[in-house]
């Protein structure tokens, strides 16, 4: 079945820090892909998404394109801040229904 | 305004209790709707969805059941609850651009 495989946390940077959080993908057909954060105690907010390859995603300063050759949508930012730290859920939404697959989720821990 | 309200926000059961959360859609109508929940740790895991008032899919076998008694209105329940239904569920909404999550509710079953 469909699955989101992202790399295990947690990652520990320095403020300012280039940060990547890896994140592939199995799925049937072509699914659109969805980056989300996590605040401490806080419900799910979608930082962004690609809906077709060659998409690129952004806000905030954070970027993330899709790669249908490589099944990946890998999470980048160039310069952390204190305020990123959280926790980053790649998803894919594919089939009916609308149904989000997650990954486990990475923990991002920047320190000033 | 369209949101989503979920509630409570903690909650501090024993085993065996029963459980009832809810979630509530404003804004719009006969709105795709899911339960989510997350066990400390780990990712979130998709329990059940419902695409109109009566209509409930489960993806896993567990202790848990959902109702959707009105078009905005979805609820997770239990009968009794053991301690591995601990954790943070979350209610979410489907839409277009991607889903609209609630605040979460933290089950601590003791």
């Amino acid at each position: 079945g469909d699955s989101v495989t992202q790399m295990e946390g947690p990652v520990t940077l320095s403020e300012e820090a280039f940060l990547t959080i890896n994140c592939t993908y199995t799925a049937t057909g072509y699914p659109s892909l969805f980056w989300y954060v996590q605040y401490p105690g806080e419900g799910l907010q979608l930082l962004l998404k690609a809906t077709k390859a060659d998409d690129k995603g952004s806000n905030k300063g954070f970027e993330a394109t899709y790669r249908k050759e490589t099944t990946s949508f890998h999470l980048e930012k160039g310069s952390v801040q204190v305020s990123d730290s959280a926790v980053y859920f790649c998803a894919l939404s594919a089939g009916g229904y609308n149904k989000l697959i997650f990954g486990a989720g990475t923990r991002l821990a920047v320190h000033p | 305004s369209q949101t989503i309200h979920q509630w409570p926000a903690t909650l501090v059961q024993p085993v065996g209790s029963p459980l009832s959360l809810e979630c509530t859609v404003e804004g719009t109508s006969n709105p795709n709707l899911y339960w989510y929940r997350q066990a400390a740790g780990r990712g979130l895991q998709l329990l059940f969805y419902s695409v109109g008032i009566g209509q409930i899919s489960s993806e896993v076998p567990q202790n848990l059941s959902a109702s959707r008694p009105q078009d905005r209105q979805f609820i997770l329940s239990s009968k009794k609850l053991l301690l591995s239904d601990s954790g943070f569920y979350l209610c979410a909404w489907g839409r277009p651009y991607g889903y609209t999550f609630g605040s979460g509710t933290r089950l601590t079953v003791v």
